[in-house]
Parts: structure tokens; sequence; C-alpha cells
């Protein structure tokens, strides 16, 4: 049981360049977040989306989209990397936000961008 | 505004001492709140959660918090800290989303 996989772990960009970061869940969840996490602020969330087809935006959606084509995959692009968007993501699920509540994280994906 | 606050960025004790990590939430009503971990380089992992109930929740590792609603906290315990405590801990709520505090963290002196 594999639970949350992000790839890739480690990624360096250039200003402008544009990538994408992947996320899989193998729990069938319906409820998936993109976060990004950077020293002392804690955790912000950039998009969630509550099933397939539906996205929404969180505190800092700027710089990023998402899409949501099946349960298992939520991928976060980055469309012209900025070096504000140094940071590490981490992707999340849950079955939902009043069921059990509890969020399940991948290992994280730090990014640098120069 | 909803919020959660760790007044605590950083928190330095021996091990074998006790541990009490500080969190205060924000919410009109009473939230769902959880208490997570992060070791180094791994993703958050969740030590226990309190929706409703009994006041006093245990969790995974010897941890327990109290959720007290007259001072809005849920601090989280422990007696006796391991060497393997050391990490950064996070306090969470649920309103219409998760909310994560800023963090505080752990290190353990032999």
């Amino acid at each position: 049981n594999a639970g949350v996989t992000q790839t890739p772990k480690f990624r360096i960009l250039k200003i402008g360049q544009s990538m994408t970061l992947q996320c899989a869940q193998d729990m069938n969840h319906n409820y998936m977040y993109w976060y990004r996490q950077d020293p002392g602020m804690g955790l912000k969330l950039i998009y969630y989306s509550v099933g397939a087809g539906i996205t929404d935006k969180g505190e800092v959606p700027n710089g990023y989209n998402v899409s949501r084509s099946t349960t298992e995959d939520f991928p976060l692009r980055l469309e012209l990397a900025a070096p504000s968007q140094t940071s590490v993501y981490f992707c999340a699920s849950s079955y939902s936000v009043s069921n059990t509540g509890e969020l399940f994280f991948g290992e994280g994906s730090r990014l640098t961008v120069l | 505004a909803q919020s959660v606050t760790q007044p605590d960025i950083h928190i330095t004790v021996s091990e074998g001492a006790s541990l009490e990590l500080r969190c205060n939430y924000s919410y009109g009503a009473t939230p769902y709140l959880f208490w997570y971990v992060q070791s180094p380089g791994q993703g958050l992992q969740l030590l226990l959660k309190y929706f409703s109930g009994d006041t006093l929740v245990q969790g995974i590792k010897g941890f327990e918090a109290e959720f007290k609603r007259s001072q809005s906290s849920f601090n989280l315990r422990k007696p006796s800290v391991h060497w393997s405590d050391a990490a950064e801990y996070f306090c969470a709520y649920t309103g219409n989303q998760f909310y994560f505090g800023t963090g505080t963290s752990l290190t353990v002196i032999p």
C-alpha cells in the first residue's frame, strides 16, 4: 500500500521554466490537497480538490494550476517559475474533511528556482 | 478570522524530561483538532486527533493532548521525551479546510 506518492523529490528550475509536480494516491480518497512549506511559515494551502473534476483555490494559488481528471491523481503545474516558488511542496489526501479528517501526506518535493 | 497559533517556535528539552507544546485556536464552533509530527525530510504524520467526547486524547508514540474549550487550547504533552522525538510538530484544525500552525521545532539533549 503506497499511500500518497509524489514525484520528483527534488528539482531545480530556471526562472520562467514550467514543470508539473505529480501526486498519486491509492486509498480512494475524495479529497486531495497541495501545500507549500516555507521555513517558519507552516503549511499553506495552494489548491484542493473534493473529487474528480472539482478543484478550488486555497490560500496561495497564484502562479499555480491544478487538474483532477481521476480520483487517484492530482498534479500541480507551475507555468512560469519564479524564485518565490522555491519551497517544499506536499501533496495530501483524506477521505473527507468532516469524517475521519486525517490527512495522509506524501514525502514532499523540494523545488528550487534560480 | 479562523487561525491556529503555536507560540513556541523552538523548544529544547533533555531526554527523559517532560514536554508540553502549546496550541491555541480561534474558531467560532468547536473544531476538529490535530497534532502532526514531521521528521527531517519527511511528510507529516498524524499523532492524535480530537473530534468530541473525552477532552484528553491519547496518540501514538506516548503523546497525549488535552482540549480546553475555556482556553481555546489543545496542548500536546509527553511525560518522558526520547531522543527520537526530535522533530517539527504542527497543530492543525479543520473548519471547512485544514489550517496548520507555524510549527514548533523540538530539540532533545542527551
